[in-house]
């Protein structure tokens, strides 16, 4: 079985550029969410969708950032402008809706924002 | 969220069964227990999770109390592929399709050969 997949691995950009991250989950995975693990913290929760609709985006700062998954399968999650505080590493995850519900993780994009 | 404390780091020798503890005294009646790992430069993976019982799987084993205030990982032979940060998780089960998880900052486990 595939696991998630993501791109960039790495993207430097300078601040008040744009940036778009791509995530593919694993097939059959209806829930998609979009973490930000800053360097020395666990992971952070910005998004969650069910198939294409969204459960849950408290923390997402939308005036920045923003997310789509499209047919509810890839996800794309865009920063615009984006700040020096935006560097991290942006991990994808995704989880089938029943049984243990287990996240599978994608290996990541890490962003440099200079 | 339901607040869980870990040791900010540990070392175990190669070869010799590792405790990670957990704490978890405010726990709810319907959070799980979830434990994650994440080697360097990757994702975090599952590793077991349980509710009231103790559970065994291929990785490892996870101990709960008898209150559920606390519980451990166990690692029963530890090699240097499990250096890694290791997160303790509570995850509410009653927000059916929305069980997020609320990572802290683990503890980071060093194997030393």
């Amino acid at each position: 079985e595939a696991g998630v997949a993501q791109s960039p691995r790495y993207k430097i950009i300078e601040k008040r550029q744009s940036v778009a991250f791509w995530c593919n989950p694993i097939s059959g995975h209806a829930t998609l969410y979009w973490y930000q693990q800053i360097l020395g913290q666990g992971p952070k929760l910005l998004i969650q969708f069910q198939n294409n609709g969204v459960v849950d985006d408290s923390q997402l700062p939308k005036d920045r950032f923003s997310a789509e998954r499209l047919k509810g399968v890839d996800s794309t999650l865009k920063i615009q402008p984006a700040k020096l505080e935006d560097s991290a590493v942006y991990l994808c995850a995704s989880s089938h809706n029943r049984g243990r519900r287990v996240q599978y993780f994608g290996p990541g994009t890490r962003l440099l924002v200079l | 969220d339901a607040k869980t404390t870990q040791p900010n780091s540990m070392e175990s020798n190669e070869e010799e069964p590792v405790h990670l503890p957990c704490n978890h005294s405010t726990i709810s009646g319907t959070d799980y227990i979830h434990w994650y790992r994440q080697l360097p430069s990757q994702g975090p993976e599952y590793v077991i999770h349980g509710l009231t019982s103790n559970v065994n799987n291929r990785m490892a084993s996870l101990a709960i109390a008898e209150d559920r205030k606390s519980s451990t990982l166990i690692l029963h032979r530890a090699t240097l592929r499990d250096a890694a940060v290791y997160y303790c998780i509570l995850r509410d089960s009653s927000n059916f399709g929305n069980e997020k998880l609320t990572f802290g900052t683990g503890t980071r486990l060093t194997i030393i050969p």
